[in-house]
């Protein structure tokens, strides 16, 4: 069974990047789509986007001049950076998978994100 | 993009039956059998329920059922579930190859 594992800083100052690793247990990296998520206080979810192992990608329209994913194949991992984070960037963020790029077959247990000074 | 419209809460009694909707648009639940479920009880991963409108993933019991009409998709479970209780988000795969969700409802079981 896979399981994805979100990891990285719980605080971040406006204005920096935001980086969160993914790690893929059970399962290997190199299938399937790899996706990042959010949910900002009060809000729904928010999708950022994926990328398959192969590399390739597809960011929300709204966030893809401040959004890159990469995957590192021998460690099992896929990361999100987000540059110029502000307040509005606070969220429980996760990392989810799909064998379809159409849908998430699992996700991660999502990791708080606070961006603060 | 707006997120798709979830009502914020539903409630029911053990043994009945509810229903979540989802509503969208044509730009995405209206324009693709693509509309999938998931549920999250507090802490936990997120799980998926149903994917394309109305499958369930292996192991997903079949009190869980999706359906669609028009731009709008529906959740229902029944023979409602202490264990039931959680929130569920709708999603559905939007044009310009992007995913969008349901604000998410809260599911009480009284």
């Amino acid at each position: 069974q896979v399981q994805l594992q979100e990891s990285g800083p719980g605080l971040v100052k406006p204005s920096e990047t935001l980086s969160l690793t993914c790690t893929v247990t059970g399962g290997s990296i190199k299938s399937s789509y790899w996706n990042w998520m959010r949910q900002s206080p009060g809000k729904g979810l928010e999708w950022l986007g994926h990328i398959h192992y192969t590399g390739s990608t597809e960011y929300n329209p709204s966030l893809k001049s401040r959004v890159t994913m990469s995957v590192d194949t021998s460690k099992n991992q896929f990361s999100l950076k987000m540059n110029s984070v502000t307040a509005a960037d606070t969220a429980v963020y996760y990392c989810g998978s799909g064998e379809s790029d159409l849908w998430l077959d699992h996700w991660g247990q999502g990791t708080l994100v606070t961006v603060s000074s | 993009q707006s997120a798709l419209t979830q009502p914020a809460s539903v409630s029911g009694s053990p043994g009945q039956s509810i229903t979540i909707s989802c509503t969208g648009t044509n730009s995405d639940v209206g324009s693709y059998n693509l509309v999938s479920w998931y549920q999250r009880h507090p802490g936990k991963a997120p799980k998926l329920m149903i994917y394309e409108v109305s499958k369930r993933p292996s192991g997903v019991s079949n009190r869980f059922s999706g359906s669609k009409s028009g731009n709008t998709a529906s959740l229902t479970i029944s023979g409602l579930q202490a264990e039931d209780e959680a929130e569920y988000y709708c999603c559905s795969y939007a044009v310009i190859n992007t995913l969008i969700f349901g604000g998410g409802t809260k599911l009480t079981v009284l």
